[in-house]
């Protein structure tokens, strides 16, 4: 079946510091990948989409200089949270899509957690 | 325009059936199914895209009414391992991306 690699999965680090996401889809090529962010409890809140090649597409709310994202190419995508504060700590979790309605498949997440 | 989701929450005990629902007010492209266990990250159980249109097995299965406004999924003889929170996604507005319900919370006790 399709695999998602996302790491790292749990990241501890003090206010002001950059955290690096990867996400790579292990054995298909991805046309589009998306970054989801979770609070305890409640529903997954798409952030950005992502497409290999292009900027990334952000949700309304979401700020794009905060939240990098880099596809680099059909397997890899990135999220990079900017001078992270208490308040971005989350579950962040990846996703890859191969074809229109077909299944999405998700990472593992990152639990990340600012001191 | 998130679909809404009910029950919010639902415990069982073993053997027990349930069922989930997801509804929206306007029809929807087409639905997908998911299950998070705690901690961990979704995992797709089904999609549904044509109206009127039943999938899956005899122990987890879903329809999707004629309208598409609404969507159902059915835990039969429901195991331990059911356990984890149920969401439902459907494209927005036809692009790829998903809008999740809210998610349904669904316990099996002994």
């Amino acid at each position: 079946g399709a695999v998602v690699s996302q790491h790292p999965s749990r990241v501890i680090c003090k206010s002001g510091t950059s955290v690096k996401i990867e996400c790579r889809s292990l054995d298909f090529q991805a046309t589009t990948m998306f970054w989801y962010r979770q609070f305890p409890k409640q529903s997954l809140m798409l952030m950005a989409t992502s497409n290999e090649g292009s900027k990334a597409t952000y949700e309304q709310g979401v700020e794009k200089d905060k939240f990098l994202i880099n596809h680099a190419s059909l397997t890899l995508s990135t999220l990079t949270v900017t001078s992270a504060h208490p308040e971005d700590s989350s579950f962040y979790i990846c996703s890859a899509l191969k074809y229109s309605n077909q299944p999405q498949h998700f990472g593992d997440g990152t639990r990340l957690s600012i001191l | 325009q998130q679909p809404v989701q009910s029950p919010q929450a639902v415990i069982l005990r073993e053997g027990e059936d349930a069922v989930i629902n997801c509804s929206s007010s306007k029809a929807l492209y087409s639905v997908h199914w998911y299950r998070q266990k705690h901690g961990e990250a979704p995992v797709f159980l089904m999609i549904l895209l044509k109206g009127g249109e039943q999938k899956g097995h005899e122990k987890i299965s879903a329809s999707f009414n004629e309208k598409k406004q609404q969507s159902s999924l059915y835990l039969t003889a429901s195991q331990l391992s059911y356990s984890g929170t149920y969401f439902c996604g459907t494209p927005d507005q036809g692009a790829q991306k998903l809008v999740f319900g809210q998610g349904t919370r669904l316990t099996i006790n002994p």
